[in-house]
């Protein structure tokens, strides 16, 4: 069974940095693209980053580019987000996602998500 | 950037209705648009890939249609369980948007 675990979530001052994780089981973890999107309280979804299989090509939205790093360890079967100078807008559910392997660009597979709070 | 404007932003039907949901992208995006369903405290499932494919196990009164730049979702004969938010998201290449979602209720 394919399972996304994410961790690493909690209640941050403004200006803060954190380390989300997410743990990944159930699949060839080393063949498929993954994702990080975030989901504010209450309202939509919005994407934040993109990292290949072999970490070859990173992407980031353009609202959290030069705070946030994208970064994986295929060995591990882990996906993590580096979060610095957190703002009250970075205040969200985040979710880790994946692909497979016949649809590299799909976001197939979600986590449960982990809660990021931003206050001081 | 790609921009997606989904609507309605919110729906209200009956059992058994067929119930249609739009997207628009600002610029040709071919086929490469995906439709998820999120209930309220779970995360988003994916329902349809590449504008008309339906996922494995998705009922099949779920569908999608479209290419280029308009697109439609359309639920026939809606169930009581099918009460969530609806999101279309277009991937251009590693990068990705998302509607601005619509809620659906059951009269």
């Amino acid at each position: 069974e394919v399972q996304l675990v994410e961790s690493g979530g909690g209640l941050v001052k403004p200006g803060g940095s954190l380390r989300l994780s997410c743990a990944a089981s159930g699949f060839t973890f080393s063949n498929c693209n993954m994702n990080w999107v975030r989901q504010a309280p209450g309202k939509g979804l919005e994407w934040v980053s993109f990292i290949d299989n072999s970490s070859t090509t990173i992407y980031y939205a353009d609202s959290v580019k030069g705070r946030f790093t994208i970064s994986r360890d295929n060995a591990k079967n882990s996906l993590y987000l580096h979060i610095n100078g957190l703002r009250g807008e970075d205040t969200a559910v985040y979710y880790c996602t994946s692909s497979i392997p016949i649809r590299p660009l799909s976001q197939h597979y979600w986590g449960q998500g982990t809660l990021v709070t931003v206050s001081s | 950037d790609i921009q997606m404007t989904q609507s309605p932003s919110s729906l209200s039907a009956s059992v058994g209705d067929t119930v249609t949901i739009t997207c628009q992208a600002s610029q040709d995006i071919n086929n490469y648009l995906n439709w998820y369903q999120q209930k309220r405290g779970k995360a988003p499932k994916l329902l349809i890939y590449d504008a008309s494919n339906l996922e494995t196990g998705v009922p099949s009164r779920f569908s999608g249609s479209g290419s280029g730049t308009d697109f439609t979702f359309t639920i026939s004969s809606l169930q009581p369980e099918d009460i969530a938010t609806y999101y279309c998201q277009q991937y251009d290449n590693g990068r990705y948007t998302f509607g601005q979602g619509t809620k659906l209720e059951i009269k």
